[in-house]
């Protein structure tokens, strides 16, 4: 099946810093990519995503490029906040055309003011 | 439009018992998802409903089961619960059909005792 690789947190930054979480993915085809969202004692929320080769997807000033060439979606943000500290999972379906999806380990961010 | 909702949101079992979690998919919603949360294995697929029938299951023993109504209501049930079963049991709804979109509800916390 198609998976994902995160980096490994915790990421720790000041307020107003440049974010970006690294995602790699292996997958036969081009599937549609996701970022998700945990924070504290909640569920995933959906952050972004991007369903073809150089979309970008962004929600709330963060970004991320669908990279075929280097099989990338990494996240950025260009100045974060005290609320972005979260855990932040990228995803894919599991196998081609399926919904189920296969997640990255998570990147626990925690901004400091 | 209400979002995906779980209940119980909490709930503590001991080994030996069995528990049933309900999920309320988004309206209009016709594939539900059902994954399982630990912080040592992180996020783990468990099964897929659509049109009430299963379409996708991942590797989990037959003591996890789950089941979808006419109106996508879906519920999971976990027998002889084991320690190792405590975790956040999360479900996402999706359209169905073209759209792999997942959306998550806020999780059903299981601690086994």
């Amino acid at each position: 099946g198609d998976s994902v690789t995160q980096m490994e947190g915790p990421v720790t930054l000041s307020e107003e810093a440049f974010l970006t979480i690294n995602c790699t993915y292996t997958a036969t085809g081009y599937p549609s990519l996701f970022w998700y969202v945990q924070y504290p004692g909640e569920g995933l929320q959906l952050l972004l995503k991007a369903t073809k080769a150089d979309d970008k997807g962004s929600n709330k000033g963060f970004e991320a490029t669908y990279r075929k060439e280097t099989t990338s979606f990494h996240l950025e943000k260009g100045s974060v906040q005290v609320s972005d500290s979260a855990v932040y999972f990228c995803a894919l379906p599991r196998d081609t055309g399926r919904r189920a999806l296969t997640f990255g380990s998570g990147t626990r961010l925690q901004v400091q003011p | 439009k209400a979002g995906v909702t779980q209940t119980p949101r909490y709930l503590i079992k001991t080994r030996g018992q069995q528990v049933t979690l309900s999920c309320s998919p988004i309206s209009g919603h016709r594939s539900v998802s059902w994954y399982q949360q630990t912080p040592g294995q992180g996020l783990q697929f468990l099964f897929e409903y659509f049109s009430e029938t299963q379409r996708n299951k991942g590797n989990f023993p037959g003591r996890f089961s789950g089941r979808q109504f006419s109106n996508s209501r879906s519920e999971m049930n976990v027998s002889t619960l084991e320690l190792g079963d405590s975790a956040l049991y999360l479900c996402a709804s999706s359209l169905g059909a073209s759209d792999e979109t997942q959306y998550f509800g806020p999780g059903t916390r299981l601690l086994v005792l």
